[in-house]
């Protein structure tokens, strides 16, 4: 079956750490996203990739960094400078890059900073 | 820019009671709106979504939605709540100048047995 996987479900960090959320998809999807979701605070896009090698910030991505190398996986790497780290992180794919296009969801990384 | 505002936090239904969840959008030409569902510690799924032409939509899992332009909405019904629709739902809208949907806040269905 195709779809995104995400990987570990549950991640913790200590202070000064960085931490790298996997993100895998089959769907032939040329366009990936991140998002941060925080309780009551919706989706927040950190950073998104209409192709591969190419990649564009989102609203929120200071303290990230991602890497586009292949068309099915899209990493984010969490860095000691994201001062608060700790939330649900959604991977996203499309199909294309219009507007029509729904997007398809991994099932979310929880990460905590201890 | 565009934006989406769901104005309720939580709402709270018994089972087989009758479910609307409002969304509201702006965007100056005709947008593309969405319904996601997300269940605890998941992501989210597509319940339906609106391009043009007939305003109400019908979705997954019984759900439809009604695009009002004169009221900048496209609320979420269901016409019968299952104890299975406690979850979380959220509205977004994307525009044809930018691809990348906004999200609301999300709201929070509890049902009642």
């Amino acid at each position: 079956d195709g779809g995104i996987t995400q990987s570990p479900k549950y991640l913790f960090r200590k202070e000064g750490q960085n931490v790298t959320l996997s993100c895998e998809q089959n769907l032939n999807h040329d366009a990936m996203y991140w998002y941060r979701q925080d309780p009551g605070q919706g989706l927040r896009l950190i950073y998104y990739s209409q192709i591969v090698n190419d990649f564009q910030k989102g609203d929120i991505a200071e303290g990230y960094s991602v890497s586009r190398e292949k068309k099915e996986s899209f990493p984010l790497t969490v860095t000691s400078a994201q001062k608060n780290p700790t939330a649900f992180y959604l991977c996203a794919s499309t199909m294309g890059q219009g507007s029509y296009n729904e997007q398809f969801f991994g099932p979310g990384t929880r990460l905590t900073v201890l | 820019a565009q934006s989406v505002t769901q104005p309720d936090i939580h709402i709270t239904v018994s089972e087989g009671a009758s479910l609307e969840l409002r969304c509201n959008y702006s965007y100056g030409a005709t947008p593309y709106l969405f319904w996601y569902v997300q269940s605890p510690g998941q992501g989210l799924q597509l319940l339906l979504k609106y391009f043009s032409g007939d305003t109400l939509v019908q979705g997954i899992k019984g759900f439809e939605a009604e695009f009002k332009r004169s009221q900048s909405s496209f609320n979420l019904r269901k016409p019968s709540v299952h104890w299975s629709d406690a979850a979380e739902y959220f509205c977004a809208v994307a525009s044809g100048g930018s691809y990348i949907p906004t999200f609301g806040r999300g709201t929070s269905l509890i049902v009642h047995p």
